[in-house]
């Protein structure tokens, strides 16, 4: 099976850039997630998907931070303008969903730094 | 709110003694915990989790955990570290209240297995 894809792998922007970043879950995945890791800290939640819906983005910074997951596939996670507190790595994971005891597949991240 | 805590920022253990990792967990109804394990410029790949029947759980590259309800702990073990086994461990609990279940990380604790 494959597993979560990602890209680019490593991005450099300078600040009040923008930049955006893509995902791919494992085939019939119904949950996606977006993850900020912070050096040093554990990844924590920006927004979570159900198919194309958004079920939670309670700590998305909506003021520049949007994503989308068109037709419960893809996702994209954008940041517009980049700060510097941005510099993080960005990890999307998907689960199937069939209870509630399922874990999540990680992509590999993408690591932005902000400049 | 459901939470889990990870003391120890690191651990070090010879090559050949058993290590363990710690987790402690914080939530309201039965728990679902999981470990994830983080190389260097990678994602996180699962290890084990813990729904719900025997207290010890086996998982992935001769990792056990131990799920302990009186002490709200669910420690990672492993009989015999190997050098291959440095690496950033995060456990994890999935919100099973707000509706959402989302997964939420603890700190991490990079463990180092010396040779």
């Amino acid at each position: 099976e494959a597993g979560v894809a990602q890209s680019p792998r490593y991005k450099i922007i300078e600040k009040r850039q923008s930049v955006a970043f893509w995902c791919n879950p494992i085939s019939g995945h119904a949950t996606l997630y977006w993850y900020q890791q912070i050096l040093g800290q554990g990844p924590k939640l920006l927004i979570q998907f159900q198919n194309n819906g958004v079920v939670d983005d309670s700590q998305l910074p909506k003021d520049r931070f949007s994503a989308e997951r068109l037709k419960g596939v893809d996702s994209t996670l954008k940041i517009q303008p980049a700060k510097l507190e941005d510099s993080a790595v960005y990890l999307c994971a998907s689960s199937s969903d069939r209870g509630r005891g399922t874990e999540a597949f990680f992509g590999q991240g993408t690591r932005l730094t902000v400049v | 709110a459901q939470s889990v805590a990870q003391p120890e920022d690191q651990v070090n253990v010879a090559e050949g003694n058993p290590l363990t990792v710690k987790c402690t967990y914080s939530v309201s109804g039965n728990p679902y915990l999981f470990w994830y394990v983080q190389y260097p410029n990678r994602g996180l790949q699962f290890l084990l989790k813990y729904i719900t029947g025997d207290n010890l759980v086996k998982g992935s590259y001769g990792f056990e955990a131990e799920f302990n309800k009186s002490q709200t702990s669910f420690h990672l073990k492993k009989p015999s570290a190997l050098v291959s086994d440095s690496a950033l461990y995060f456990c994890a609990v999935r919100d099973a209240t707000s509706g959402t279940y989302k997964y939420i990380f603890g700190t991490g604790t990079r463990l180092k297995v010396l040779a």
